[in-house]
């Protein structure tokens, strides 16, 4: 199984600032994911961090809100710019490791006042 | 479009019953894979089982079990002898080309 960290765990933000949330897997893997889960809400993909090119975003998801950046197999980082109050939930980062099977990060919890 | 249901929002037993979680699924693909992911009170995901769309076998791993019929779309996860440490959101999930769709998840809770 992938390990993966994040950091920081958890941030406190003013409206109109960015934060970059880091990514870090154990292992070189092929697939990397970001999701977000709001207050009390499911998981919603953000965008999968592509190495060596552009990220891929879902629905909704545009790349001036959410730049990624995915420099090796092993790192990535995501930043969400320009915060509001709706931004405020637990950005979550995944990995796919040899077998397919999908880990997840501890999860950033970000609350925008 | 993908789609994963599961209808029961809220759940609590009684410690040491049996509970089962419903995951029912859409997907076009002939190829998928299914997962269940455990979300404690700390927030993290724990990873329990991945499912490929292939192997119909049910899968038991210690008090837990779950259910795969192609037949009725569904994966179902079966805790027996629930304890309070199973206390958790539990979300079903569908991957298509590694991206994963999620339940809206079932809030399971074990009363001592």
């Amino acid at each position: 199984s992938a390990v993966i960290s994040q950091k920081p765990s958890r941030d406190i933000c003013q409206r109109g600032t960015s934060l970059t949330i880091q990514c870090q897997v154990d292992s070189q893997v092929t697939m990397m994911f970001w999701y977000r889960q709001q207050p009390g809400q499911s998981l919603t993909l953000i965008a999968t961090a592509n190495q060596g090119s552009e990220a891929t975003y879902e629905s909704g998801f545009v790349i001036d809100k959410f730049p990624i950046s995915r420099p090796n197999l092993t790192f990535s980082t995501l930043t969400v710019s320009n915060m509001s109050p709706e931004d405020s939930s637990i950005y979550l980062c995944s990995a796919e490791d040899r077998a397919y099977e999908q880990y997840f990060g501890p999860g950033t919890r970000l609350t925008v006042t | 479009a993908q789609k994963v249901t599961q209808a029961q929002t809220e759940i609590s037993v009684v410690e040491k019953e049996d509970v089962t979680l419903d995951c029912v699924y859409e997907t076009r693909d002939t190829t998928y894979y299914l997962f269940w992911y455990k979300q404690p009170p700390s927030g993290e995901l724990v990873f329990l089982i991945r499912r490929n769309s292939f192997d119909e076998q049910n899968e038991i791993s210690g008090r837990y079990s779950w259910n795969f019929q192609k037949s009725t779309s569904s994966f179902n996860f079966t805790i027996t002898a629930s304890q309070v440490v199973d206390s958790a959101v539990y979300f079903c999930a569908l991957s298509e080309a590694e991206k994963l769709t999620f339940g809206t998840g079932t809030r399971l809770t074990i009363i001592p």
